[in-house]
């Protein structure tokens, strides 16, 4: 079945500064990956997704990158700001199957 | 319009007694999904429904819990005889037919504590 990794598992970055959480899966048929944030106490939440015939994917301030080949895709923050801080869980999905998802970075943004 | 609603939003309940936790999918959304998450760690897959059937029930931890889905809407999770260590935030989530790759939307979850 599918495998999902992310690194790291923590990251401080000053505000302003960029963050960059990784992860990897396993299944190369899988074709669907979302990022979700989760602020404490609260559910996760959609920032943003790729699908796998797509490289790069931006919205403002947050990027998603994907490499097939490789099969690791990558969460970019720009500019960050200390509302940012959260944790961010990566998934990757098969064609009609579950979602599978990474453990999860805590990403802390010190002002 | 309205999103996914779980109820309770908080269930406390003695070892060995049964509980069962309810997930209102966003109308027209026939993928359904079950996460279970403790404290500060990730999401933890339980079950999925497309529709009314469930292609997926492998993460069910143990034969103490059970899902049903009726009417391709509303989904109850059942634990029975609790144990200490079900205690988490059970998180229902909801999408558009699972064939297609569309985006997950959660629900608030419901903290189970078990005494």
């Amino acid at each position: 079945g599918e495998n999902v990794e992310q690194h790291p598992s923590t990251l401080s970055v000053q505000e302003g500064d960029s963050a960059v959480i990784k992860c990897t899966y396993s299944d190369s048929a899988s074709n669907y990956f979302p990022w979700y944030k989760q602020e404490l106490g609260k559910r996760p939440q959609l920032i943003i997704d790729i699908r796998s015939n797509v490289g790069e994917k931006k919205d403002q301030r947050i990027a998603v990158t994907l490499n097939k080949t490789a099969k690791h895709f990558s969460l970019h923050i720009t500019e960050t700001q200390p509302e940012d801080s959260a944790v961010y869980f990566c998934a990757a999905r098969f064609y009609g199957q579950n979602f599978v998802f990474g453990p999860g970075t805590r990403l802390s943004v010190l002002p | 319009g309205a999103g996914v609603s779980q109820s309770p939003s908080n269930k406390v309940t003695e070892k060995g007694k049964d509980v069962e936790l309810r997930c209102d999918p966003i109308s027209g959304h026939t993928a359904l999904y079950w996460y279970r998450q403790s404290l500060g760690q990730g999401l933890e897959f339980l079950i999925y429904f497309q529709g009314n059937s469930a292609p997926d029930k492998s993460g069910l931890p143990s034969d103490r819990f059970s899902a049903e889905r009726t009417g391709g809407s509303v989904s109850t999770l059942t634990i029975q005889r609790t144990q200490q260590e079900d205690s988490a935030v059970y998180l229902c989530a909801s999408s558009l037919p699972s064939g297609g790759a569309y985006e997950q939307y959660f629900g608030p979850g419901t903290r189970l504590t078990v005494t």
